[in-house]
């Protein structure tokens, strides 16, 4: 297993456009996480999927912002019409699920969008 | 609310020095907690992490213990080398949570 992969590691878009952003787990993991990390600031949780079902959003993600996991395996996370202040650094995360909060978050190398 | 404070960067040592990155939390309950370290150019990794009071974590000579009368969780290596230019998160989590970061303390080390 490689690990938590995410596609693209960078992306560049213009004020108004949608972008959609890719997330492959690893393999084994049921629970699925995506935050966003802006300049100078620790990562802020988005959401999470257990499974297929969307658990939990965060009051940052707006009604702009939709994710999705359809089979339980992949996800993507899509922005419609950008603003600049959507420039971040996304990041995905997995872990296997249980009992208690003992169990590692691996992360992906994130995807960083620019808003122009 | 769950919140997570580290003390700001960056940190600046020469090789061989003591590192002390101060970590403190707030949080409702008996939250696991952990360090995050991100290299330049790479993704997030575990460093190390404690699961309740007084629980120590180490790796690779970094160490950090969960003290609940001060909420904190402190990381320390006694020798910083200039392959552990990082930059830190100090995270807590309740169970079936997500992570909380604080904003992450950059440290710079020079041969």
């Amino acid at each position: 297993d490689t690990g938590v992969s995410q596609d693209p590691r960078h992306k560049i878009t213009k004020r108004g456009q949608n972008v959609t952003f890719r997330c492959d787990p690893i393999s084994e993991h049921n629970r699925l996480y995506w935050y966003r990390q802006t300049l100078g600031q620790g990562p802020e949780f988005l959401t999470y999927f257990q499974n297929e079902a969307q658990l939990e959003k965060s009051r940052l993600l707006s009604d702009r912002f939709s994710a999705e996991r359809p089979k339980g395996s992949f996800s993507t996370l899509e922005i419609q019409r950008t603003e600049q202040g959507d420039s971040a650094m996304y990041l995905c995360a997995s872990s296997p699920s249980g009992s208690g909060a003992t169990y590692e978050q691996y992360f992906g190398p994130g995807t960083r969008l620019t808003v122009t | 609310g769950n919140s997570v404070t580290q003390m700001e960067g960056p940190v600046t040592l020469s090789e061989e020095a003591f590192l002390t990155i101060n970590c403190t939390y707030t949080a409702t309950g008996y939250p696991s907690l952990f360090w995050y370290v991100q290299y330049p150019g790479e993704g997030l990794q575990l460093l190390l992490k404690a699961t309740k009071a007084d629980d120590k974590g180490s790796n690779k000579g970094f160490e950090a213990t969960y003290r609940k009368e001060t909420t904190s969780f402190h990381l320390e290596k006694g020798s910083v080398q200039v392959s552990d230019s990082a930059v830190y998160f100090c995270a807590l989590r309740q169970a079936g949570t997500a992570l909380i970061f604080g904003k992450g303390t950059t440290l710079s080390v020079s041969s």
